[in-house]
Formats: structure tokens, C-alpha cells, sequence
């Protein structure tokens, strides 16, 4: 069964500052997706990437892909209050055509 | 933009019950998909549709589910006869290459 774990779980941070959510998933896929979710609300998508070595970047946020190690990261650089939500990331893995997995999810606070 | 719409928003009905769960997505979209998500926790997996039938689905589609589209434009997701296990959140998503787009969600609550 593909366990895709994310870590942390939880993350309070302050206004500017830095800090790296790891995703980690334990089958072969070269497709990774980062979405966010607001409380309540729906999953918007801010990162796909589709090869290993991708690197994507918008904003604040930098998502990037090994998929030997079988890890992404979201990086987030000089943190403001808006980008308070949960982040999963989620894994389209090779061998069962286009299901996603989740990760656990990381809830981020980001304090002034 | 063009956005994934469900409806209704929120759904609450007694356990034994047939739910029906709506959704549109974008519309040149190809791929349609059901997931839940239980409060507080993960995004799961239901179901998968292409080409007017089920592509794939996971364990938690069983029997008691269904998934239909109708027409052109809708995309629905059955339930037959509810369970108090089935509260949760249902989103549909839609793709027409990678990206799944999901949309606002149906809160479901079984009493």
C-alpha cells in the first residue's frame, strides 16, 4: 500500500521566516502535486511536478522533486500570515492510473 | 476561470438513506473524480471515471456507491444507503491532463 507521510504535522511559524515541509512517499511516481486547503474550504492547487528535479516556484513558495530519494519539499521563504492553511502534498504513483494519495496533511500557523 | 461547482454545499439525512451528490466540472475536462475527506483528516481516494465508466476505485467504494453522468455537464456520486461512517466531506475534481481541480466540496453529516 503507497504510504505517502508528510512532516511536520504541525507548524507554527513567524512572519519572515524560513521553513521546508517535506513530503515523503514509498512507491515509484513521477508525479507530485501541492495543494493547500484553507479551513472549510476546497483544495487549491499550487504545484505540479511532473520529473525528477523539478523545481517550481510562485511567490513565497518553491516545491521541488526527487524521485529517487522519493521526496518533495515545499519551501517556504520569509513566511507571511496569508500563507496560514494546510498543505498537502499528494502522489500519482505509476502502477494505478491517475488516483491521487494524500500525505497526512501539515497545518502551518504563521504568527506575527 | 472556469471552476468545478457541487451541490448542495451541505447535506444532512438519516442513516439508511439515499444521497445523491452533484457535481459539474470545468467543462472540456475529461477525467472526473471523487474523494473524501473525513473531518480533521486525510484526502481519500473514491473513485475514478473516464469514457463514461469507472476507471479505477478504492476499497471504500463498495456496493453502497454509485457514480453516474447523466448528461453532458453532470458528474454525480451515490450513496445508497447512508452510514454514520459516511460523514465526511466529498469533493469532485476534474482533469483534463495532470492537474486535478476540485471543487468547493459537499458537507455530508448522517445522524
Amino acid at each position: 500500500e503507497l504510504k505517502v507521510e508528510q512532516n511536520p504535522l504541525f507548524l507554527s511559524m513567524q512572519e519572515g521566516k524560513n521553513y521546508t515541509i517535506y513530503c515523503n512517499y514509498s512507491t515509484t511516481s513521477d508525479r507530485l502535486y501541492w495543494y493547500r486547503q484553507d479551513p472549510g474550504k476546497s483544495l487549491e492547487s499550487l504545484f505540479v511536478l511532473l520529473s525528477n528535479g523539478a523545481v517550481k516556484q510562485e511567490g513565497r513558495l518553491m516545491a521541488s522533486l526527487d524521485t529517487k530519494a522519493r521526496l518533495s519539499t515545499l519551501h517556504i521563504t520569509a513566511a507571511v500570515h496569508d500563507l496560514s492553511a494546510t498543505y498537502f502534498c499528494a502522489v500519482e504513483p505509476k502502477s494505478s492510473g491517475d488516483k491521487l494519495t494524500f500525505g497526512t496533511g501539515t497545518r502551518l500557523a504563521v504568527r506575527p | 476561470e472556469p471552476e468545478v461547482t457541487q451541490t448542495p454545499s451541505h447535506q444532512v439525512t438519516q442513516m439508511g438513506q439515499e444521497v445523491i451528490l452533484r457535481c459539474v466540472p470545468i467543462s472540456n475536462h475529461l477525467y472526473f473524480y471523487w474523494y473524501r475527506q473525513i473531518l480533521g483528516q486525510k484526502v481519500e481516494f473514491l473513485v475514478s471515471f473516464y469514457n463514461n465508466e469507472i476507471s479505477e476505485k478504492s476499497e471504500i467504494f463498495d456496493d453502497q456507491f454509485s457514480v453516474e453522468r447523466p448528461d453532458g455537464s453532470n458528474f454525480t456520486l451515490k450513496i445508497r444507503s447512508t452510514k454514520l461512517e459516511d460523514s465526511a466531506m466529498y469533493f469532485c475534481a476534474s482533469s483534463y491532463l495532470e492537474t486535478q481541480y476540485f471543487g468547493p466540496g459537499t458537507r455530508l453529516l448522517v445522524l
